[in-house]
């Protein structure tokens, strides 16, 4: 079974901090991707990065960087020098690679960044 | 393009009544998605199809729910008789197989049931 878990149910920092949100995944598939979304106030979830089991190299975009750790079955996800239009609930998800397009989600975590 | 297509944004609606949610999915898009949201159990994927064929409806939660998708450009998610405990936000996202997984889902804005 597939199950993905963000043990982190919300967290707040100062402007400018940086934070980390953890991301712990479980399958029995050998490929699978891994994502990570966005919901901000507003409600719309935003894609932000699709990684595949075949490639472990950490991936920068600006504040953001992951960290894909196999060994520990972990996907993490750093905003640098946050702001406070970073305030948004983040969702990882998993899916596997050859079976299906079905995305399962973990519960997410709730960043605040204080002014 | 015009992105993912929910309607109604919000249904507020006695407990008893049938309620269809609707989705347009993004042209040419294969996959489609029913999630739901809640508080307390997060994203669940409800129901999804393929080619407008249903794959896997084993998130459905009761035989109040059911799903059509009857061309390759709409769907419709509709709860007959509605429960206050369907209160949520039910998202709808579309993908391209294969290539979709590039950039994942992507998602419409909701509609946000209230069952009361």
């Amino acid at each position: 079974a597939q199950k993905v878990t963000q043990a982190q149910t919300e967290i707040s920092v100062v402007e400018k901090e940086d934070v980390t949100l953890d991301c712990v995944y479980e399958t029995r598939d050998t490929t699978y991707y891994l994502f990570w979304y966005k919901q901000p106030p507003s409600g719309e979830l935003v894609f932000l990065i699709r990684r595949n089991s075949f490639d472990e190299q950490n991936e920068i975009s600006g504040r953001y960087s992951w960290n894909f750790q196999k060994s520990t079955s972990s996907f993490n996800f750093t905003i640098t020098a946050s702001q406070v239009v970073d305030s948004a609930v983040y969702f990882c998800a998993l899916s596997d690679l050859n079976r299906d397009d079905k995305i399962i989600f973990g519960k997410g975590t709730r960043l605040h960044i204080l002014p | 393009d015009a992105g993912v297509i929910q309607s109604p944004r919000h249904e507020v609606t006695e407990m008893g009544q049938e309620v269809t949610l609707r989705c347009k999915p993004i042209s040419g898009h294969d996959y489609l998605f029913w999630y739901r949201q809640t508080m307390m159990r997060g994203l669940e994927l409800l129901i999804y199809f393929n080619n407008n064929v249903p794959i896997d409806d084993s998130g459905m939660p009761e035989d109040r729910f059911s799903a059509k998708m009857p061309n390759a450009s709409f769907s419709t998610l509709k709860i007959q008789p509605s429960e206050p405990r369907d209160s949520a936000v039910y998202f709808c996202a579309s993908s391209l197989s294969g290539k979709g997984r590039l950039g994942g889902y992507t998602f419409g804005s909701g509609t946000r049931l209230t069952v009361v």
